[in-house]
């Protein structure tokens, strides 16, 4: 596709809970960030993926959080036993190759609320 | 570690008006940074960047200078517009991973 695309744009779900988010990256780029933004948080790092591998998970909140990429292209995040403070948006971008930061293209993000 | 503040919104002005967005940052080493704007309804976009300092970064009106002295990188515009209302975000980059570390953002309102 032209962009980073995201599914869904929006999921309610309740305390408990598990979900998936999945982020399709630009056709070809190697790179492929999560990060979340939060009210009163902004937005925080969660985890890098290069291909299949995550050299970084440093930004994953907790060990109910876990992400896997397949085939170097989608991205799966899963957050298991949804919590109320994991009500955010989970932004994905992607880029061509890692070493160039502000080639990071986002995508329009997941609205998540937990209730 | 590496961190980012940034003004507290929001920011409302009138049309003309002239803009600053405070932005400072911590960080070990000599990282790159950027202002990303968000707005309404639309995904993260890239505004402009600088990668040393003293480098100013440009782009649709909007200025930043890479103060190293001060860790500043504040985001000006002499004369804003309506359609520049938005959400705009100050970040840096770790230079070992490229990850973008961000400023909690600061809402910009612009009225004519």
């Amino acid at each position: 596709g032209a962009g980073v695309s995201q599914s869904p744009s929006n999921k309610v779900t309740e305390k408990g809970k598990d979900v998936e988010l999945r982020c399709d990256p630009i056709s070809g780029h190697t790179a492929l960030y999560w990060y979340r933004q939060s009210l009163g948080q902004g937005l925080e790092f969660l985890i890098y993926f290069q291909g299949n591998s995550a050299p970084d998970k440093s930004g994953l909140p907790s060990d109910r959080f876990s992400a896997e990429r397949t085939g170097g292209s989608v991205s799966t995040l899963t957050i298991q036993r949804t919590q109320q403070e994991d009500s955010a948006v989970y932004l994905c971008a992607s880029s061509e190759n890692r070493g160039a930061p502000e080639t990071q293209y986002f995508g329009p993000g997941t609205r998540l609320l937990v209730l | 570690g590496n961190s980012v503040t940034q003004m507290e919104g929001p920011v409302t002005l009138s049309e003309e008006a002239f803009l600053t967005i405070n932005c400072t940052y911590t960080a070990t080493g000599y990282p790159s940074l950027f202002w990303y704007v968000q707005y309404p309804g639309e995904g993260l976009q890239l505004l402009l960047k600088a990668t040393k300092a003293d480098d100013k970064g440009s782009n649709k009106g909007f200025e930043a200078t890479y103060r190293k002295e001060t860790t500043s990188f504040h985001l000006e515009k002499g004369s804003v517009q309506v359609s520049d209302s938005a959400v705009y975000f100050c970040a840096l980059s770790d230079r070992s991973t490229d990850k973008l570390i961000f400023g909690t953002g600061t809402r910009l309102q612009v009225f004519p």
